[in-house]
């Protein structure tokens, strides 16, 4: 069965600290790869994305992710954090229905 | 001009009642979305409606009925709620022609005593 893993369940990390969280899936076939942010109290919001193309994608808020298909890794990056970057994190793949497999999360808190 | 809405925001029932869960997009989108995050934060499908036919049914008790009067609302009816029923339920909503982005809308969370 499909699966996704987000090893890193919470960070803890100080404001201009580089991030980097990871994602593994289980899947052989074609993905579609999300980070999704959801901020305390919030929806959940769409960072980026990777269909195809470039495995480096740059999203919003100066987050990137770099698609490794070897590792069926897609590993979320920021190079200095903010305090605002608060948030819990979901890596999610998308297989061949309209089913959007989840992470289990990773909570970040950023302290100033 | 709120995408993806969805009402109430907030619902305390007792166990035993019936309550329902309502959500709109206004994004044009012809799929639509029900999912449910306990509380350690996981997410998973609940449902999925393409043009208001049911095409993503996960392992839900039948005491949730998903209903979709038109493309834009995706309702969730729940009968005889469970404690295990409390969480947060987000809808979301997804085009034919971009089926690969989801848009959430707010959540609604609902505590069941």
């Amino acid at each position: 069965a499909q699966s996704v893993s987000q090893h890193n369940h919470h960070v803890i990390l100080s404001e201009a600290a580089s991030l980097e969280l990871g994602c593994n899936y289980s899947y052989g076939g074609t993905v579609n790869l999300f980070w999704y942010v959801q901020y305390p109290g919030q929806h959940l919001q769409l960072l980026l994305k990777y269909f195809s193309g470039d495995p480096l994608v740059k999203g919003i808020k100066g987050f990137e992710a770099e698609f490794i298909k070897s590792k069926f890794s897609f590993n979320l990056r920021k190079p200095s954090v903010q305090w605002s970057d608060t948030a819990e994190y979901f890596c999610a793949v998308k297989v061949s229905t309209d089913k959007l497999i989840f992470g289990t999360g990773t909570r970040l808190q950023v302290f100033p | 001009d709120t995408a993806v809405s969805q009402t109430p925001k907030y619902l305390v029932t007792q166990m035993g009642n019936d309550k329902s869960i309502k959500c709109e997009q206004n994004l044009g989108h012809d799929t639509m979305y029900w999912y449910k995050q306990d509380s350690k934060k996981f997410l998973k499908i609940m449902f999925s409606y393409n043009n208001k036919e049911l095409i993503i049914n996960e392992t839900v008790p039948n005491r949730f009925s998903p209903k979709s009067p038109d493309k834009a609302h995706l309702n969730l009816h729940i009968n005889s709620l469970e404690l295990g029923d409390s969480a947060v339920y987000f809808c979301a909503s997804s085009s034919g022609q971009s089926r690969y982005e989801q848009y959430f809308g707010p959540g609604t969370r609902l505590t069941v005593t």
